[in-house]
């Protein structure tokens, strides 16, 4: 198993570009989670996911979105990126709720 | 509101005990995990409590749970310079969704 895998690993974007990052996970897990990190911060939630054509926000979701077609891949949008979405982003999942999150290596993007 | 404190930075010698702290504010967690991430990486489960236990031992992992004060502890044993990382705490905000709250992360400087 590849387990959580993201791309791209980095980005830098002009304001005002969009871009979609992408995650897929071959784990057959239920639940999906985008984050982001902030230097210095801990992970904050964007959305989530609790199986496929469900979704819903997190603690952030502004300037953000995202689908879930199928159980394998959870894309998160960016439609009009701002300088304070600079950040690194992390997508996870887990088998159900309680269970622990995997967590992909993350996309560093940059906005510039 | 939900919020997970950590100490910033904590700098042990090799072969010491490090030892890692955490306070949070639900007490209605049923779940909180011990993450660490290593440079450029995504975060590892390293560990886990139930909220009905107030001690879990892993190999050189203890995990002490207070609920009366909210309080939660990492303790390695004989930490080596391979333990150098940044280690978050989390809660559970939501059991059936798995949203977890992540603390700032504690960043452990093992010096040989």
């Amino acid at each position: 198993n590849a387990g959580v895998t993201q791309t791209p690993k980095f980005r830098i974007l002009k304001i005002g570009q969009s871009m979609t990052l992408q995650c897929t996970q071959d784990m057959n897990h239920n639940y999906m989670y985008w984050y982001r990190q902030d230097p210095g911060m801990g992970l904050k939630l964007i959305y989530y996911s609790v199986g496929a054509g469900i979704t819903d926000k997190g603690e952030v979701p502004n300037g953000y979105n995202v689908s879930r077609s199928t159980t394998e891949d959870f894309p998160l949008r960016l439609e009009l990126a701002a300088p304070s979405q600079t950040s690194v982003y992390f997508c996870a999942s887990s088998l159900t709720g309680p269970n622990e999150q995997f967590f992909g290596p993350g996309t560093r993007l940059t906005v510039l | 509101g939900e919020d997970v404190e950590q100490s910033l930075f904590l700098s042990v010698r090799e072969g010491d005990s490090s030892v890692i702290n955490c306070t949070y504010t639900d007490s209605s967690s049923t779940y909180l995990y011990w993450y660490k991430q290593e440079p450029g990486a995504g975060l590892q489960l390293l560990t886990y409590i139930f909220s009905n236990m107030d001690m879990k031992q892993d190999q050189r992992l203890t995990v002490l749970l207070n609920k009366k004060d909210k309080h939660l502890s990492l303790r390695i044993a004989d930490t080596q310079t391979g333990d150098s990382a940044i280690y978050f705490c989390a809660e559970v905000f939501s059991g059936n969704t798995g949203k977890l709250i992540f603390g700032q992360g504690t960043t452990l400087q093992v010096k040989p």
